[in-house]
């Protein structure tokens, strides 16, 4: 079955600079991929979706990237802001079939210091 | 004001009673889906449901029992069968009955002593 890989060690960066994480796959390339932002405590919030065909996706200073040949997306905040501090899931379809299941990683915590 | 509403946000329950957690949501979409979280892993399917009358199991159904009377409604029991019941129980829902963004509930989080 389809599983996802997330960093589990927290990404500290200084504030300013350019944050990337990283979501591996294991199996076959989904349709599309997700990214969710989760704050403690709270519900994950839905940042970006990209295509298989889509390379790259853009929101305000968010970057996604798809890779299909490295099974690999690229989630990018430029700038980033202590607001910026927080859990990052990426989540795709549990199936190539469309099957409404979609699988989470583990998220990838996000520190920005001032 | 439309979303995904939770309650209780914190509930705390005796070992061996079955409990039931609620969710309702008004933003008229089809899919509706409950989710585990446990520290340091990523969210695990419990059941979904794509339309009204009709579930399905997710990945860790087992100990859990849901219904899906209404559109709009879709509570998830946490039986005495669930061996590991204390975690963060997040509800969400999709505007399709094909996988689209999942709009997600602020959670409730269990304790079972």
């Amino acid at each position: 079955s389809q599983k996802i890989e997330q960093n589990s060690e927290a990404l500290n960066i200084q504030e300013g600079k350019t944050a990337t994480l990283t979501c591996n796959y294991t199996n076959y390339s989904p349709a599309y991929l997700q990214w969710y932002r989760q704050d403690p405590g709270r519900g994950p919030v839905f940042l970006l979706l990209i295509r298989e065909n889509e390379k790259e996706k853009r929101k305000e200073r968010l970057k996604v990237t798809f890779d299909t040949t490295l099974k690999q997306s690229l989630f990018h905040i430029t700038a980033s802001q202590p607001a910026d501090s927080a859990t990052y899931l990426c989540a795709l379809d549990e199936d190539t079939g469309n099957t409404g299941k979609l699988i989470f990683g583990q998220g990838t915590t996000l520190q920005v210091k001032p | 004001d439309g979303g995904i509403t939770q309650s209780p946000k914190y509930l705390f329950r005796k070992e061996g009673q079955n409990v039931t957690l609620s969710c309702e949501q008004n933003l008229n979409h089809d899919a509706m889906y409950w989710y585990r979280q446990d520290p340091g892993q990523g969210l695990r399917l419990i059941y979904y449901s794509q339309i009204v009358n009709d579930f399905q199991k997710g990945d860790i159904a087992e100990g859990y029992s849901v219904s899906r009377e209404k559109k709009e409604s879709f509570p998830l029991t946490v039986t005495s069968a669930q061996k590991n019941p204390t975690a963060f129980y997040l509800c969400a829902s999709s505007p399709q009955r094909e996988l689209d963004t999942l709009y997600f509930g602020p959670g409730t989080r269990l304790t079972v002593t």
